[in-house]
């Protein structure tokens, strides 16, 4: 079965950088999508961006450009999200998700990111 | 914040009809397709309409989707208890070149 397991909680201090890791598995990896959604306790979704784990080509919300990396490792067919510059409002819970490619129908356990002085 | 604005709840008695709405745009639900996603507490989303109408394997037939112009639609029909979660519809956005993401609807079994 299609699985998305993701890297385990990070405690972040401001303006240091946290990469999160998603690892898929029980699908071929390169064929789809994988995209990034976070959620602020008691807040929505927000979309951050995607990759495509063929080509390594990325897109990323206007709201993160220059801060968000996303990379892949074909070889152990996981994806990175790495954001930097970290305040406050970044401690959420981040996603990632298969796209199929406009709806994302598999989803990774989440991963708590606290940003804390 | 959000381009697609959801009423932040909706309630019903066990059996009843409720429905959420999802306005949005030319740039968003008028030129793409609309997806929902149901979420309960402390778990991830999941995918419960996709294509604007379509069920993924194992949803129930009660959850049902629309798209009509710049607005779409959740219907969930004859509500049960174990319905109560967060409802999120979302669509890509041409203007944004992103997808977006409505602000969520509380759904409440009374």
């Amino acid at each position: 079965q299609v699985q998305l397991v993701q890297s385990g909680a990070e405690v972040k201090k401001p303006g240091a950088s946290v990469k999160v890791s998603c690892k898929a598995s029980g699908y071929t990896f390169i064929s789809y999508d994988i995209n990034w959604v976070r959620q602020a306790t008691g807040q929505g979704l927000e979309w951050m961006g995607w990759i495509n784990p063929n080509s390594g080509n990325t897109g990323y919300a206007q709201n993160f450009q220059g801060r968000v990396t996303m990379t892949k490792s074909s070889s152990i067919d996981t994806v990175y999200m790495e954001l930097s510059s970290l305040r406050s409002e970044d401690s959420a819970m981040y996603y990632c998700t298969r796209g199929r490619p406009a709806s994302f129908d598999h989803w990774g356990q989440g991963t708590l990111v606290t940003v804390s002085s | 914040q959000s381009v697609l604005t959801q009423p932040p709840s909706a309630s019903g008695t066990p059996g009843q009809r409720v429905t959420i709405s999802c306005p949005g745009s030319s740039s968003n639900i008028g030129r793409n397709t609309v997806n929902w996603y149901q979420q309960f507490p402390g778990t991830a989303p999941k995918l419960l309409i996709y294509t604007n109408n379509e069920r993924p394997s194992g949803v129930p037939d009660r959850f049902s989707g629309s798209k009509s112009g710049t607005s779409a639609s959740l219907a969930i029909n004859g509500l049960q208890s174990e319905d109560e979660a967060d409802y999120y519809c979302a669509a890509w956005d041409d203007s944004l070149n992103g997808h977006v993401f409505g602000t969520g609807t509380k759904v409440t079994v009374l």
